[in-house]
């Protein structure tokens, strides 16, 4: 079992290039998510997806696009990176939304030059 | 939407008891208040999670007073290993819809 799984782990970008996150779980889990984490802050959640098929936003979706592609794997796009989406990316899962016991990934580092 | 605060920072010593207080106004009556610990470089773990009174599992306690507007986490008998970021969160909406993590409380535990 290897939980919630991120690619790649580092990226560096220049401003205005796109690349996708890929996120898979193996824990049959209805409910995955996308937080990002800024240097000595707290996680904020960028978008989530209840269920397979639905996506919805969170509190920073501006500048991101999600695809949930089937129950395991959800992906996160920057279509036109900026330096302000520099920031630590965690993928995180759980089975019932409604208790929200979330299992992260080990985060994507992007830097965004 | 919720709002959490939490004490930016606790040093403690190995062997003792560490409370570590979330405050979370504007808390929904369903919701429930998760914790986590994060170490440099990782996601974060879960640790523990309560809707009210008391609730104890093999690594920490959660306290919830009867007014739901914070929530203690109490680690008993603290370790180096410890030494962590502790995040509280708190979920509002009756689908989860917002999620909102504290801005978390770094732990130092010294030998």
């Amino acid at each position: 079992n290897a939980g919630v799984t991120q690619t790649p782990k580092f990226q560096v970008l220049k401003t205005g290039q796109s690349m996708t996150l890929q996120c898979a779980q193996d824990m049959n889990h209805n409910s995955m998510y996308w937080y990002r984490q800024d240097p000595g802050m707290g996680l904020r959640l960028i978008y989530y997806s209840a269920s397979e098929g639905t996506t919805d936003k969170g509190e920073v979706p501006n500048g991101y696009n999600v695809s949930r592609l089937n129950k395991r794997e959800f992906s996160l796009r920057l279509e036109s990176a900026a330096p302000s989406q520099t920031s630590v990316y965690f993928c995180a899962s759980s089975s019932d939304r409604t208790q929200e016991t979330q299992y992260f990934g080990p985060g994507t580092r992007l830097l965004v030059l | 939407l919720a709002k959490t605060t939490q004490p930016i920072s606790m040093d403690s010593y190995e062997g003792q008891e560490v409370n570590i207080t979330c405050s979370h106004n504007n808390i929904a009556t369903n919701d429930y208040i998760t914790w986590y610990q994060q170490f440099p470089s990782q996601g974060p773990r879960f640790i523990i999670q309560g809707y009210k009174t008391k609730v104890t599992n093999e690594v920490a306690s959660l306290f919830i007073p009867a007014d739901r507007k914070s929530s203690t986490l109490s680690l008993p008998r603290v370790s180096l290993s410890d030494t962590a970021v502790y995040y509280c969160l708190v979920v509002v909406g009756n689908y989860g819809q917002n999620f909102v993590f504290g801005p978390g409380t770094r732990l130092s535990v010294l030998p």
